[in-house]
């Protein structure tokens, strides 16, 4: 199994610009996360889906957050603006029970 | 109070020396607890459950006491690639995990 994949793994973009974030799941996952790491906040999480279906968004910092998942293997994270503060590594991570497993990461930085 | 505390060091320990950390949680309906490892510039992967008797892995031993809300890993004869971030993680509902801010440990040789 490939694992959780993850692309692109590095983007550097100005503020003001979107940005889409992609991942792909692990195959027969029914959960799928989405989190920011930093090193003053740690992981945290954004946004979390069971069978395709968003089922908490509490932790997406604003409006300018979206996340979809239109099927089973893939989801997209987009910011809209992007802002010089949404600079963090973001993880997807995927589970069939308790135990997740991550992406590798898209590094963010927006100048 | 954050949710789940953890001393983020770090922790300096020579290697073959023996190691614990402690982490606290506030929830006391919490329902599983992991421990996490993650390298530098690296993903979190999961090194190990916790349950109630406690539990053992080589050299890695984890403990939970419900009664006073924490959870605690010893590694024993330290190895240089233990070095890493270690993260105290909680369920407390559906597969909603709670994370820990981690424990910084540098095994020095």
């Amino acid at each position: 199994d490939a694992g959780v994949i993850q692309s692109p793994r590095h983007e550097v973009t100005e503020m003001g610009q979107e940005v889409t974030l992609r991942c792909k799941p692990i195959s027969g996952h029914d959960y799928l996360f989405w989190y920011r790491q930093t090193m003053m906040r740690g992981l945290e999480l954004l946004i979390y889906f069971n069978n395709n279906v968003p089922i908490d968004d509490s932790g997406m910092p604003e409006d300018r957050f979206s996340a979809k998942m239109p099927n089973a293997s893939f989801s997209t994270l987009k910011i809209q603006p992007s802002e010089p503060r949404d600079s963090a590594v973001y993880f997807c991570a995927s589970s069939y029970q308790e135990t997740q497993y991550f992406g590798p990461g898209t590094r963010l930085l927006v100048l | 109070r954050k949710e789940v505390e953890q001393d983020p060091g770090p922790f300096n320990v020579p290697e073959g020396a023996t190691v614990a950390f402690n982490c606290t949680y506030s929830n006391s309906a919490s329902q599983s607890f992991f421990w996490y490892r993650q390298d530098c510039r690296k993903e979190p992967k999961l090194l190990m459950s916790v349950y109630s008797s406690g539990n053992e892995d080589g050299r890695f031993t984890a403990q939970l006491n419900r009664a006073s809300q924490y959870i605690s890993l010893l590694i024993r004869d330290s190895k240089l690639s233990d070095s890493a971030t270690y993260l105290c993680v909680v369920r407390e509902g559906n597969y909603q995990l709670i994370w820990g801010a981690g424990t910084k440990l540098i095994i020095k040789p």
